[in-house]
């Protein structure tokens, strides 16, 4: 079981918005920095936010992050089916001193 | 560009050994800490370990803790994984990463990726 909680799939329409939750506690989200990664079928893990809301350079802008207490959030504007692919957050655990993933969100384009 | 590249992945019978390696290529290599995340069949991400910059702090999950040892060579641009008492469940695509921050006190996020070497454990 994953010390990050995250809702196994969402899903919309291509155009549309989606949201995803990522849920912690005290000594990882509400106290450390959020990374949230992208990964393709088949392929390895790409960076998409950091330091809770930052674009490496190459993400587009339709993608989002935030952060309020004890769960982040993930949102995807102007969803395409390339955005089709499992999305995880992840965060240093200061309790554990270990970085920990989510179980991770699959995103379907309907 | 920067990259990662892994090797040494392949079959160890259970109580087994093996050692991975990752050689960086394009950074700084000694100025960022750098981890190893895991990837069983059909499953989440795992992060296994990580190493800090200069190699002198190191952290594990509590899953590998006592059975694989991370390490590094800096002059060889290279980081290691040596895992023992291997078990089927350590079975899994083993990335290494590279940390967005070199701070080394504790793990930022990764920003570059290997693409994997599996390990499979079985007997």
């Amino acid at each position: 079981q994953s010390v990050l909680t995250q809702p196994p799939s969402v899903s919309a329409a291509p155009e549309q918005k989606v949201t995803m939750s990522c849920s912690g506690s005290s000594s990882n989200v509400e106290n450390n920095y959020v990374s949230w990664y992208q990964q393709l079928p088949g392929t390895a893990p790409k960076l998409l936010i950091y330091d809770d809301s930052k674009r490496p350079s190459g993400t587009p802008d339709r993608f989002s992050g935030s952060k309020s207490g004890t769960s982040a959030t993930l949102g995807i504007t102007g969803l395409q089916t390339g955005d089709e692919a499992e999305y995880y957050c992840g965060t240093w655990d200061s309790s554990l001193s270990a970085y920990v993933f989510g179980s991770g969100t699959k995103v379907t384009v309907l | 560009e920067v990259q990662l590249l892994e090797s040494g992945g392949g079959m160890a019978q259970p109580g087994g050994s093996l050692r991975l390696s990752c050689t960086g290529s394009g950074f700084t290599f000694s100025s960022f800490a750098l981890s190893w995340v895991r990837q069983a069949p059909g499953k989440g991400l795992e992060w296994v370990s990580g190493i800090s910059g200069a190699g002198g702090r190191t952290f594990y999950a509590a899953s590998v803790k006592g059975r694989f040892t991370i390490s590094r060579d800096n002059s060889k641009n290279t980081l290691f994984l040596q895992m023992k008492s291997l078990r089927a469940e350590d079975t899994a695509v083993y990335h290494c990463a590279k940390d967005v921050y070199g701070s080394g006190s504790y793990l930022d996020g990764f920003n570059v990726w290997g693409q994997g070497t599996m390990v499979t454990v079985s007997s």
